[in-house]
C-alpha cells in the first residue's frame, strides 16, 4: 500500500508529557497537511509544508504544538506538554503540487488519549 | 472566511433507495467542493469534487454530487444505495485561490439497512 502512513496508530500519554506523531505522505506529494478531529466533528486545519517549507498554521496550532518536515519528505508533529483538551485524531494528508482544486488523500490517523 | 454545513447528523436508509446527503457551503469567491467518506477505523477517503465546469460531479462507488451556485449547495446522492455505503460523510470547501486547507463540515452519518 503506498498510501499515506502515520505512526503510530495510537498513543496514550501522561498529561504534561511530550509525544511526536509521524507522518509518511504518498511519495510523490510535495503538498503535506496535518488535520485535528474530535469526536463528533470534522477534521480541522492545522498547518501545512510545501516540500520542507511550513507555509501556513492555523491558530489552533498553539506554541506547545510544532511540526517540522525537514528533508521535504516525511512529517513529525510534536505536542509539549499534553493536556486532557489534546485528546483527539490527528490526521495527516497529502497531494500533488497543483491548484487548490487538487484532493488530499489522508492517512488512517493516529489518535491520541491524554488521562 | 470559508465553512461548511451539513444539516443532517444522521440519514437512513433502505438498501436500494436513493441516497442523498446535504451539504451547503460559505466562501468568498468561487469554491472548490470536495467529499469524503470515513469508515470505522480507516482515514478519510476521496469521494468527488467539484472544480468548474459541468455542475454534476461523478465519482468513486458510484455517487455524485450536485453544484448548485444560487443554492450554495453541494448535495451527494447515489440513486441506489448499498449496505457497505454505511459511513461518515463530510463535505469540504477550499476557496479558488493558493489557500491549499479544507474546511470540513461537521459530517453525516449514513446507515443504509438491509
Amino acid at each position: 500500500d503506498t498510501g499515506v502512513s502515520q505512526n503510530p496508530r495510537h498513543k496514550i500519554t501522561k498529561r504534561g508529557q511530550n509525544v511526536t506523531f509521524r507522518c509518511d505522505p504518498i511519495s510523490e506529494h510535495n503538498r503535506l497537511y496535518w488535520y485535528r478531529q474530535t469526536l463528533g466533528q470534522g477534521p480541522e486545519f492545522l498547518t501545512y509544508f510545501q516540500n520542507e517549507a511550513q507555509l501556513e498554521k492555523s491558530r489552533l496550532l498553539s506554541d506547545r504544538f510544532s511540526a517540522e518536515r525537514p528533508k521535504g519528505s516525511f512529517s513529525t508533529l510534536e505536542i509539549q506538554r499534553t493536556e486532557q483538551g489534546d485528546s483527539a485524531m490527528y490526521l495527516c494528508a497529502s497531494s500533488l503540487t497543483g491548484g487548490a482544486g487538487t484532493e488530499a488523500f489522508f492517512g488512517q490517523g493516529t489518535r491520541l488519549t491524554v488521562v | 472566511a470559508q465553512s461548511v454545513a451539513q444539516p443532517e447528523d444522521q440519514v437512513n436508509v433502505a438498501e436500494g433507495n436513493p441516497l442523498t446527503v446535504k451539504c451547503t457551503y460559505s466562501v468568498s469567491g468561487n469554491p472548490y467542493l470536495f467529499w469524503y467518506v470515513q469508515y470505522p477505523n480507516r482515514g478519510l477517503q476521496f469521494l468527488l469534487k467539484y472544480i468548474t465546469g459541468d455542475n454534476l460531479v461523478k465519482g468513486s462507488y458510484g455517487f455524485e454530487a450536485e453544484f448548485n451556485k444560487s443554492q450554495t449547495s453541494f448535495h451527494l446522492k447515489k440513486p441506489s444505495a448499498l449496505v457497505s455505503d454505511s459511513a461518515l460523510y463530510f463535505c469540504a470547501v477550499r476557496r479558488v485561490t493558493n489557500d491549499y486547507k479544507l474546511s470540513f463540515g461537521a459530517g453525516t452519518t449514513v446507515t443504509v439497512r438491509a
